[in-house]
């Protein structure tokens, strides 16, 4: 079960778009539409922002958008605000109901 | 509304074992599928282990297999993660979390609900 591939750390500025990758395997990310995507704030639980490669909990921002092709998934945040800047995380099926993270984003807004 | 609070954690010399549990309330317990997920200090997230609505079926990370033993009380209204033979390496707070359901059906594949987590160090 090897880590899903996330960059360290994204930045924009207020009202921007921005997007953060998640690159797995044709054995997780590639072979399964069971993405989800989390927020974490310093201190707190996890938070479920996206299920299903791009399907929103009620109650988040539509802002929150998230999309998959091939191996990768990504998930856009646009229009930036303060409240954004937070760790986030990916994390798929990997069959047989086990499940892999990525090693987690740090989003800065400017 | 939906609470998972977990507890049992704690300073564990290595080699040995703790149970961890997470009592939930506000939703009807026995169907749902519960996760345990794991985050090293200053780290990303590890899931750990999925128990069933039924608890019988368990399924377990390639690191913690063997060692981590996942199971549930319905009565209780609570899951176990019994943590044996423990390394440095499982220090962490551990989240319990429940499967997250919309208005059309449950997806066990997700995380919809966190406790607070409880922390275990494992240090001589």
């Amino acid at each position: 079960q090897s880590v899903l591939t996330q960059p360290a750390s994204v930045s924009g500025s207020p009202g921007q778009s921005i997007t953060i990758s998640c690159t797995g395997t044709s054995s997780d990310v590639g072979n399964y539409n069971f993405v989800t995507w989390y927020q974490q704030h310093p201190d707190k639980a996890p938070k479920l922002m996206i299920y299903e490669v791009s399907k929103r909990p009620s109650g988040v921002s539509n802002r929150f958008s998230g999309s998959k092709s091939g191996n990768t998934a990504s998930l856009t945040i646009s229009g930036l605000q303060a409240e954004d800047e937070a760790d986030y995380y990916c994390c798929s099926s990997a069959g047989s109901s086990t499940f892999v993270f990525g090693g987690g984003t740090k989003v800065t807004v400017l | 509304q939906v609470q998972l609070v977990e507890s049992g954690g704690g300073v564990v010399q290595p080699g040995r074992s703790l149970r961890l549990s997470c009592a939930a309330s506000g939703f009807s317990f026995g169907t749902h599928a519960i996760h345990w997920v794991r985050q090293p200090p200053g780290k990303g997230l590890e899931w750990v282990a999925i128990i069933s609505s039924d608890g019988s079926n368990k399924y377990y990370a390639d690191s913690v297999r063997g060692r981590f033993t996942i199971s549930r009380d319905n009565f209780r209204y609570t899951v176990y993660l019994q943590v044996d033979s423990l390394r440095t390496e499982d220090t962490a707070v551990y989240y319990c979390a429940r499967q997250f359901c919309d208005t059309l059906n449950c997806y066990a594949e997700s995380f919809g609900y966190w406790g607070q987590g409880t922390l275990v160090i494992v240090s001589s």
